[in-house]
C-alpha cells in the first residue's frame, strides 16, 4: 500500500537553530515529491517538486532533498516567520492521485 | 490574481440535507481535486478530475460525489451528510495531470454536520 510517512509530528527551534524534517514513502514507483508549507486557517502553499534520486532544490533557508525512500526539508538558520506546518506529498507512478503525509508542524521561538 | 475559490468558507448543516460546496479557478487548469483535513489523519484525497468531464476516485470517496462540466468548475456533492463528513476541506488546481506541477489550493470550507 502507497505510505507517506512525516517526522517528528513537532518540532521547536530556536530562532538560528538549523534542522531537518524527514519524509519517507512507500510506492512502487514515484512521478513526483512535493513539499508545501501550511500557515493556520490557509490552504498549503507550494514549495518543491521533486522527481528523482539525488535532486535537490534550494529556495531562501529551505533545502529539498530527495532519496529512493525519504525526502527531507532543510531549514538552515530559521525564523519565527518560517514556523508553519510543512506537508510533504508523493504521486505514485501509474496513477494521477496525491498522497500525503500528516505534517510536521515546526515552531521556531525568537 | 491567479486564484483557487471556495464557497462557503463555513457551513453549519444537519445530517441528511444534500449540500455543495463550489470551487473555482481562474488559471484555465486542466487538473482539479478535493481534499479533506482531519487531526492527526492529514490531507486525504476525495475525487481528483484530469479535465472537463473525467474524474476518479481518491482515496476517501465514500459520500461524495463531483462533477467537472466546465474546466473552471469543480463542485463537491454531498448528497445525505453525515456526522463524520464533518472537516476541513480543500479544492485545488494544478496546470496538468501529465506534468507534476504544483497544486494551488483554496482557502478552505470548514463544514460541520451534526
Amino acid at each position: 500500500e502507497d505510505q507517506v510517512t512525516q517526522s517528528p509530528e513537532a518540532l521547536r527551534l530556536q530562532e538560528g537553530e538549523s534542522s531537518s524534517l524527514n519524509c519517507s514513502y512507500t510506492v512502487s514507483g514515484l512521478r513526483g515529491l512535493f513539499w508545501y508549507r501550511q500557515d493556520p486557517g490557509k490552504g498549503p502553499e507550494f514549495l518543491f517538486t521533486l522527481y528523482s534520486a539525488g535532486e535537490e532544490k534550494e529556495k531562501e533557508r529551505l533545502k529539498a532533498t530527495l532519496t529512493k525512500k525519504e525526502s527531507f526539508l532543510h531549514i538552515t538558520a530559521p525564523k519565527p516567520e518560517d514556523s508553519a506546518t510543512y506537508l510533504c506529498a508523493v504521486q505514485p507512478s501509474g496513477t494521477y492521485k496525491y498522497i500525503f503525509g500528516t505534517g510536521t508542524r515546526l515552531k521556531v521561538l525568537a | 490574481e491567479a486564484q483557487v475559490t471556495q464557497n462557503p468558507r463555513y457551513l453549519i448543516t444537519v445530517t441528511g440535507k444534500k449540500l455543495t460546496v463550489t470551487c473555482s479557478q481562474n488559471m484555465n487548469h486542466e487538473y482539479m481535486s478535493w481534499y479533506r483535513q482531519d487531526p492527526g489523519l492529514g490531507l486525504r484525497q476525495i475525487y481528483y478530475s484530469m479535465n472537463v468531464e473525467v474524474t476518479d476516485k481518491g482515496d476517501v470517496p465514500e459520500g461524495y460525489k463531483v462533477s467537472r462540466k466546465e474546466k473552471r468548475n469543480f463542485p463537491l456533492i454531498l448528497e445525505s451528510p453525515s456526522p463524520n463528513q464533518t472537516s476541513l476541506y480543500f479544492c485545488a488546481s494544478s496546470l496538468s495531470y501529465r506534468a507534476n506541477t504544483e497544486a494551488f489550493f483554496g482557502q478552505g470550507t470548514r463544514l460541520t454536520v451534526v
